[in-house]
């Protein structure tokens, strides 16, 4: 069963740091991978989305890497802002079972931005 | 594009009342997604639908969970009856299938369902 790990689970930094989250999982038979930014009470937004056979994709400040062979993933912003305090979700989409589009996620970390 | 709408967005109920979640997909998506949110379990996936049709329900925790999905634009989650470990928030969610690796899901505000 495909586990997914993100660490850390809470993250508290000054504004204007970068910084780099971490997702780990442990199938590395996927289709994809997403980062996911969920703002209190509110649903998931998706930021990136790094296929199989990329490695990277970016957007803005935002950069995900992707290594499968050691089942890792990382997502890294630049110049941290008070905006981007958020929970930040990383998931996979799994190509076992014929059920390509089920997506399992990690446990999220929890970003402050302090200005 | 309105996005993927829910209703209600606060729920509040008995133990042992029916609850029914309501959620209309993105227009020309094709896939329907429910998830259910907790502190202890995280996200998972509860039922999925292609062209209307269930597909994987193996996540769907007990019989007192159903999911049913009458046409392209609406989607119900009912618990009947509902229990105090039901209480969660349930994201409903849609994509357009094409098959390839760049598929991505977008999500509904969710239905934050108390039950006491």
């Amino acid at each position: 069963k495909q586990e997914v790990t993100q660490i850390p689970a809470a993250l508290s930094v000054p504004e204007g740091e970068n910084l780099v989250l971490n997702c780990s999982f442990t199938d590395s038979a996927i289709y994809n991978l997403q980062w996911f930014r969920q703002d209190p009470g509110k649903g998931l937004t998706s930021l990136l989305l790094i296929q199989s056979s990329q490695r990277e994709q970016t957007s803005g400040r935002l950069n995900a890497s992707l290594d499968k062979s050691s089942g890792r993933s990382t997502l890294y912003i630049a110049a941290s802002q008070p905006g981007d305090s958020a929970t930040y979700l990383c998931a996979v989409t799994l190509i076992s079972s014929g059920s390509a589009r089920q997506l399992t996620f990690g446990s999220g970390t929890q970003l402050t931005v302090l200005p | 594009d309105a996005g993927v709408i829910q209703s209600p967005r606060h729920e509040v109920t008995e133990m042992g009342q029916e609850v029914t979640l309501r959620c209309k997909p993105i227009s020309g998506h094709n896939s329907l997604f429910w998830y259910r949110q907790t502190m202890m379990r995280g996200l998972e996936l509860l039922i999925y639908f292609n062209n209307n049709v269930p597909i994987d329900d193996s996540g769907m925790p007990e019989d007192r969970f159903s999911a049913k999905m009458p046409n392209a634009s609406f989607s119900t989650l009912k618990i009947q009856p509902s229990e105090p470990r039901d209480s969660a928030v349930y994201f409903c969610a849609s994509s357009r299938t094409s098959g390839g690796p760049q598929e991505t899901q977008y999500f509904g505000p969710g239905t934050r369902l108390l039950v006491l």
